[in-house]
């Protein structure tokens, strides 16, 4: 069964730390996708790829990265870890037709930053 | 300045009852409307969904409805169950510019009384 898949579960790291979130699907999908959750903000779009070698800024990319080398990956960088980006991590993917609406999640990364 | 919005942050209904939760839009673009359904440490989870060109999607339980005049989508889940218990987001996907983004709503907590 195709699926996506984020490591690691679970983080702490310190303030300062570059650190790295992968997420990984099966589904063959070219628009991958990553977002934060935190309270009363509900999910906000931080970086998006349509394929291979494109990204793009969401909502609230300060201090975050992705690069798009094949289909199934895309890695999430935290640059400088700051306290304010500890938050739940969620990676999405979609296919790029127009009735083809879903996304698909995957299990998230709660990511601590001290 | 929030594109798509959930006013209700919670909500408590008896089992057997209907719920009905609410989202309210403000782009005239958005091409669908989707409910996902979120449990405690786990992605979001598609749930329904339905093209800007309806005003209904039924799914068993689960009904869509949207006014676009109003800007303004439910969900109704009739009978609600116990495990219905979790937090629904709201989304619209925005597809112009040849773009395919999702806005999120904030959340709605649903907990369905036994």
């Amino acid at each position: 069964d195709a699926e996506i898949t984020q490591s690691p579960r679970h983080k702490i790291t310190e303030t300062g730390r570059q650190v790295t979130l992968a997420c990984h699907q099966t589904w063959n999908h070219n628009n991958m996708f990553w977002y934060r959750q935190d309270l009363g903000h509900g999910l906000r779009l931080i970086h998006y790829s349509y394929g291979v070698q494109d990204t793009n800024k969401g909502e609230v990319s300060d201090g975050y990265s992705v690069s798009r080398s094949n289909t199934e990956d895309l890695p999430l960088t935290l640059e400088s870890a700051a306290s304010s980006q500890t938050s739940v991590y969620f990676c999405a993917s979609s296919e790029s037709r127009r009735n083809k609406e879903t996304q698909y999640f995957g299990p998230g990364t709660r990511l601590l930053v001290l | 300045d929030q594109q798509v919005k959930q006013n209700s942050p919670s909500l408590s209904v008896q089992e057997g009852r209907i719920s009905i939760l609410n989202c309210d839009y403000t782009n005239s673009m958005f091409d669908y409307f989707l409910w996902y359904k979120k449990y405690p440490a786990e992605g979001p989870t598609f749930l329904i969904s339905i093209s800007s060109i309806k005003d209904k999607n039924e799914d068993g339980r689960f009904t869509v409805f949207l006014n676009k005049s109003a800007k303004h989508l439910s969900l109704h889940i009739v009978p609600s169950q116990p495990g219905d218990s979790a937090v629904y987001f709201c989304a619209a996907r925005d597809t112009t510019s040849g773009t395919y983004k999702y806005i999120f709503g904030t959340g709605t907590r649903l907990k369905v009384l036994a």
